[in-house]
């Protein structure tokens, strides 16, 4: 079954201590890209990967690290989160030029 | 600078009606436009697509309509049913989705 998925679901943290979302798909697809989501403002593009050890900055880059070492695979580093940290995350995957396939999303709350 | 955008943030219909969602855009580089459905608990699900070259995509109850004079794109949902009822996300892109640009998203409510 194609798939993206994301992990954790749901994570709780303190400010400042470091934390990876990971996130996998099993469809070869070149671009991956993070998306938070908050309320109003629909889905803003965090960071985006055109293909492995390519990455580039999205709308939102700030207080993110990403890398693509590996086609499948597109982690999400807050190194040290704060509260405006505090959102839905989502990582998509697609062959670029049309669809792109969403993760579950991760609820990231920073206290 | 929200270069997507729907200002509707609700819609309410009765089952069987027609639901029109719209969406307006303003960066004149945009040539692909999607429409997402997302369900809670759930990531967003391509729903439909248009580009540029078109005014009109239709795929079983749904159809996008594209105005590019008018920077405008509507999805309608005929008949509309319970299932419909989700958060429906405009988006837009220059013919390549890693610069895909989202609006903030409308909910949909069918009635029974």
């Amino acid at each position: 079954e194609a798939q993206v998925t994301q992990n954790p679901r749901y994570l709780i943290t303190v400010t400042g201590k470091k934390l990876t979302v990971t996130c996998s798909q099993n469809m070869n697809h070149e671009y991956m890209s993070w998306y938070r989501q908050d309320p109003g403002l629909g889905l803003r593009q965090i960071y985006y990967s055109m293909n492995v050890e390519v990455t580039d900055k999205g709308d939102v880059p700030e207080g993110y690290k990403v890398s693509r070492k590996e086609k499948r695979n597109f982690p999400l580093i807050l190194e040290s989160p704060s509260p405006n940290q505090t959102s839905l995350y989502f990582c998509a995957s697609s062959l670029g030029g049309g669809k792109a396939f969403f993760g579950q999303g991760t609820r990231l709350t920073v206290v | 600078d929200q270069q997507v955008k729907q200002n509707s943030p609700s819609l309410s219909v009765q089952e069987g009606r027609i639901s029109i969602l719209n969406c307006d855009y303003t960066n004149s580089m945009f040539d692909y436009f999607l429409w997402y459905k997302k369900y809670p608990a759930e990531g967003p699900t391509f729903l439909i697509s248009i580009s540029s070259i078109k005014d009109k995509n239709e795929d079983g109850r749904f159809t996008v309509f594209l105005n590019k004079s008018a920077k405008h794109l509507s999805l309608h949902i005929v008949p509309s049913q319970p299932g419909d009822s989700a958060v429906y996300f405009c988006a837009a892109s220059p013919y390549n989705n890693n610069d895909m640009r989202f609006g903030a998203g409308t909910r949909l409510t069918v009635k029974p």
